[in-house]
């Protein structure tokens, strides 16, 4: 069965100081995997996704994540953080059984301070 | 715009009392999902619907209902046998394509408050 654990619940970075959110998946087929933010009380916004094409993707706001099989790990990462990056994040696996049912970790919350 | 809309932002509930939650999308998906999520446990999957007039059942379906009548509706009721309905909900939909690698587009969402 897919799943998908986020080591971390909260981050706290300084701006313009590297980020580093950690997900670690679990799965028996070769996965699809996203990274989505969320903005207090809005909806999910998709950041980027992996589907097998490169290992190391690009998203949008200047986020990437790269996909390691041998460690099963998907990490977000930004070289710089911005104060409109503070938000909660969620690395997310897609089941390939039958529905495109999304598998979310339980998110990581990123707090940017001046 | 193309996109997907849930109304109310914001829905207040009296115990006993059944609320409907709508969800519409111009996207031209096939596919929509309702989610309910709480505070540090991300989200859950209520039902989803792959085509009109058929849905199913996600993780945590008790207390819920659903209808997809229209492509472009799936509106959610929740009524008052869902023990804990406080919560934000939130509509997805998805065009299941081979190319889309099972992405799903979020609406705003609604947040349920019970009084």
């Amino acid at each position: 069965a897919q799943s998908v654990t986020q080591l971390d619940s909260h981050v706290s970075v300084s701006e313009g100081t590297p980020v580093l959110l950690r997900c670690n998946y679990s799965s028996s087929y070769s996965p699809s995997l996203f990274w989505y933010v969320q903005h207090p009380n809005k909806g999910l916004q998709l950041l980027l996704k992996y589907t097998s094409a490169a290992t190391l993707v690009k998203g949008i706001n200047g986020f990437e994540a790269e996909f390691k099989k041998s460690e099963t790990s998907f990490h977000l990462t930004k070289p710089s953080a911005h104060m409109s990056d503070a938000a909660e994040y969620f690395c997310v696996v897609s089941d390939p059984g039958g529905y495109n049912k999304l598998i979310f970790g339980a998110g990581t919350r990123l707090a940017v301070h001046p | 715009d193309g996109g997907i809309t849930q109304s109310p932002k914001y829905l207040f509930r009296k115990e006993g009392q059944n609320v409907t939650l709508s969800c519409e999308q111009n996207l031209n998906h096939d596919a929509m999902y309702w989610y309910r999520q709480d505070p540090g446990q991300g989200l859950r999957l209520i039902y989803y619907s792959q085509i009109v007039n058929d849905f199913q059942k996600g993780d945590i379906a008790e207390g819920y209902s659903v209808s997809r009548e229209k492509k472009e509706s799936f509106p959610l009721t929740v009524t008052s046998a869902q023990k804990n309905p406080t919560a934000f909900y939130l509509c997805a939909s998805s065009s299941p394509d081979f190319f889309s690698y099972n992405e799903q587009f979020f609406g705003p969402g609604t947040r349920l408050t019970v009084l």
